[in-house]
């Protein structure tokens, strides 16, 4: 069965730091990538998302991702993050289903 | 304004009793999907419809019910067998049938179980 891993349970950053959120899934035919983001007291949102082509890929707010076939992996990454990036951010992988990852709460202190 | 309607917001039960959360979504989407979220464990998938009167076991189904009469409507039950019922449960539904992984979320039901 197909799983995603988050290592990352919970960052703790300050203002204007970089962000890598490590995510890793277990699947080896074609899957589609997401990141998720759930900020406090809101709905779940999609943050990017890949089905193919460039495996780099940009999402809102100034985060992006890359997908690295070779080792199963979705990175997370932001240069510089603000306070307003405080959230749960939720890796998912999907082939017939949407596979979570169990969540890095990211709180940014100002 | 298209979206997706969970309801109740908040619902206490007491134990042995059932419970059914509503969601219903105004995208005209094919597939709806109830997760579960507990702390430390992410979204788990309970079940989900991929076309009007059908649909399918999540990774943990047991002690859960849904029905797919209506294209809008995706009710969840969470019955007296489901051990640990407590939790944050949400609703979301994609465009296509088939799907891409697109899922547009509610803004979830938290059930207490007294």
């Amino acid at each position: 069965a197909q799983s995603v891993s988050q290592h990352n349970h919970h960052v703790i950053l300050s203002e204007a730091a970089s962000l890598e959120l490590g995510c890793n899934y277990s699947y080896g035919g074609t899957v589609n990538l997401f990141w998720y983001v759930q900020y406090p007291g809101q709905h779940l949102q999609l943050l990017l998302k890949y089905f193919s082509g460039d495996p780099l890929v940009k999402g809102i707010k100034g985060f992006e991702a890359e997908f690295i076939k070779s080792k199963f992996s979705f990175n997370l990454r932001k240069p510089s993050v603000q306070w307003s990036d405080t959230a749960e951010y939720f890796c998912a992988v999907y082939n017939d289903k949407l596979i979570f990852g169990t969540g890095t709460r990211l709180q940014v202190f100002p | 304004d298209g979206g997706i309607t969970q309801s109740p917001k908040y619902l206490f039960r007491k134990e042995g009793q059932n419970v059914t959360l509503s969601c219903e979504q105004n995208l005209n989407h094919d597939a709806m999907y109830w997760y579960r979220q507990d702390p430390g464990q992410g979204l788990r998938l309970i079940y989900y419809s991929q076309i009007v009167n059908d649909f399918q076991k999540g990774d943990i189904a047991e002690g859960y019910s849904v029905s797919r009469e209506k294209k809008e409507s995706f009710p969840l039950t969470v019955t007296s067998a489901q051990k640990n019922p407590t939790a944050f449960y949400l609703c979301a539904s994609s465009s296509s049938h088939g799907g891409t992984g697109e899922l547009f979320f509610g803004e979830g039901s938290r059930l207490t179980v007294l």
